[in-house]
């Protein structure tokens, strides 16, 4: 079955480590986002990629870097510089052909920092 | 005025009431406009776009009021199933994957009651 699939799903860190999160899209979309939720928010985007090797910065980059190496795989890295990194993290995939389409998500990684 | 503003409820009614969410938003210039519902600790997923002339997916009502800014999505005979947080999603200008800019509300939840 296509789709999206985000590891870990449950992750601790101490403060003052850096913790990348996988997304990984069969779905051969070529766009492909990053986003974050926290408790009672709305989703703010992080970093988006349209073609491999380039990304851009979202909403709140400060504190998170990505790659676009390959087109199926987006990884996110929340480094020790995001000061407030426990969130719900949401990685999505769209393909770029339909304008108007649908956004496909993972079932997210849930990061808390101890 | 923020740029998408949901009432966060949350609404609690019983099955087989009908219920209606209305989704305002800043930007005039906004071009397309979606309904996604997010169960608890899950990712979001596409419930049904909002289309101008209104549209219906069976009992599911989903209209755009340009005039005034606003959606609204209306839930009719209501199941249990359809306990969940409902977030409004609106597109701004442009195409490609860095100006399908999609804000999102923070989401309307709702619990369906036996």
């Amino acid at each position: 079955d296509g789709g999206i699939t985000q590891s870990p799903k449950y992750l601790f860190r101490k403060e003052g480590q850096n913790v990348t999160l996988s997304c990984e899209q069969n779905l051969n979309h070529d766009a492909m986002y990053w986003y974050r939720q926290d408790p009672g928010q709305g989703l703010r985007l992080i970093y988006y990629s349209q073609i491999v090797n380039d990304f851009q910065k979202g909403d709140i980059a400060e504190g998170y870097s990505v790659s676009r190496e390959k087109k199926e795989s987006f990884p996110l890295t929340v480094t020790s510089a995001q000061k407030n990194p426990t969130a719900f993290y949401l990685c999505a995939s769209r393909a770029l052909s339909f304008n108007t389409g649908e956004l496909f998500f993972g079932e997210g990684s849930r990061l808390t920092v101890l | 005025r923020k740029e998408v503003e949901q009432d966060p409820g949350p609404f609690n009614v019983p099955e087989g009431a009908t219920v209606a969410f209305n989704c305002t938003y800043s930007n005039s210039a906004s071009q397309s406009f979606f309904w996604y519902r997010q169960d608890c600790r899950k990712e979001p997923k596409l419930l049904m776009s909002v289309y101008s002339s209104g549209n219906e997916d069976g009992r599911f009502t989903a209209q755009l009021n340009r005039a005034s800014q606003y959606i609204s999505l209306l839930i009719r005979d209501s199941k249990l199933s359809d306990s969940a947080t409902y977030l409004c999603v609106v597109r701004g200008l442009g195409s490609g994957a860095g100006s399908y800019q999609l804000t999102f509300g923070k989401g309307t939840k709702l619990s369906v009651i036996p």
